[in-house]
């Protein structure tokens, strides 16, 4: 099976500007997270979506926002960016949601996109 | 903030000597994950435990769950170079698929 993917792997942006990220899960799966990783803040949870629907959220202001279409694929969008959105940003993929949230499945990271905002 | 903590946050270790690594969660955990990133590389799943006082090995890496379910630690013996990164371990809070990551213990290995 082919990994999760992310698109663009590289961007540059400037303040003020918005940005969409892409990712395609692993071919079956239906979660997908989306992580933010910074050297001074480490890996942060901006939001997790199952079947279109946003099941979790992180503590990120609402400039940062995500979707997810029929075939589970994700993008996320940044407005309004601001020098300190300047970050890694991975998307992880599992294969389903365990109810209760008791437990979790594993999650597979893409390669991420760098995202530097001037 | 970060409510798992990991130490030490770096270790410079010759090759052939053990690495450990600590995570502590400030909550009980329903289960704990473990992920190692290389340098300019995303995060790779290595195991997960799920037991209080679970130990899991995995070649030269033992992994182990804390009786409480709120530490967890990594042991590497006999460290190579391929093990160089940083490691990361993990816990659900929140439900669903939210993971709370801890600091990262960075892992350099010196011939």
């Amino acid at each position: 099976k082919a990994g999760v993917t992310q698109t663009p792997r590289y961007l540059i942006k400037t303040r003020g500007q918005q940005v969409t990220l892409s990712c395609s899960p692993i071919s079956g799966h239906r979660s997908v997270s989306w992580y933010q990783q910074t050297p001074g803040q480490g890996l942060q949870f901006l939001f997790e979506y199952f079947s279109e629907t946003q099941r979790n959220k992180g503590n990120f202001p609402g400039r940062f926002s995500g979707r997810q279409f029929s075939n589970s694929r994700s993008e996320m969008n940044v407005s309004t960016l601001e020098l300190g959105d300047s970050a890694l940003y991975l998307c992880a993929s599992s294969l389903e949601v365990v109810a209760g949230g008791r437990s979790t499945d594993t999650q597979y990271f893409g390669p991420g996109t760098r995202l530097t905002v001037l | 903030g970060q409510q798992v903590m990991q130490i030490p946050q770096y270790q410079h270790v010759q090759e052939g000597e053990d690495f450990t690594t600590y995570c502590n969660s400030s909550t009980t955990l329903s289960n704990i994950q473990w992920y190692k990133q290389r340098p300019g590389g995303h995060p790779v799943f290595l195991i997960q435990l799920v037991k209080s006082g679970e130990v899991k090995k995995q070649k030269r890496l033992t992994f182990q769950f804390g009786e409480a379910k709120k530490n967890s630690s990594l042991h590497i013996t006999a460290t190579q170079t391929t093990d160089v990164g940083t490691y990361f371990c993990a816990g659900p809070k929140g439900g669903g698929n939210k993971l709370t990551f801890g600091t990262g213990t960075q892992l350099k290995v010196e011939l």
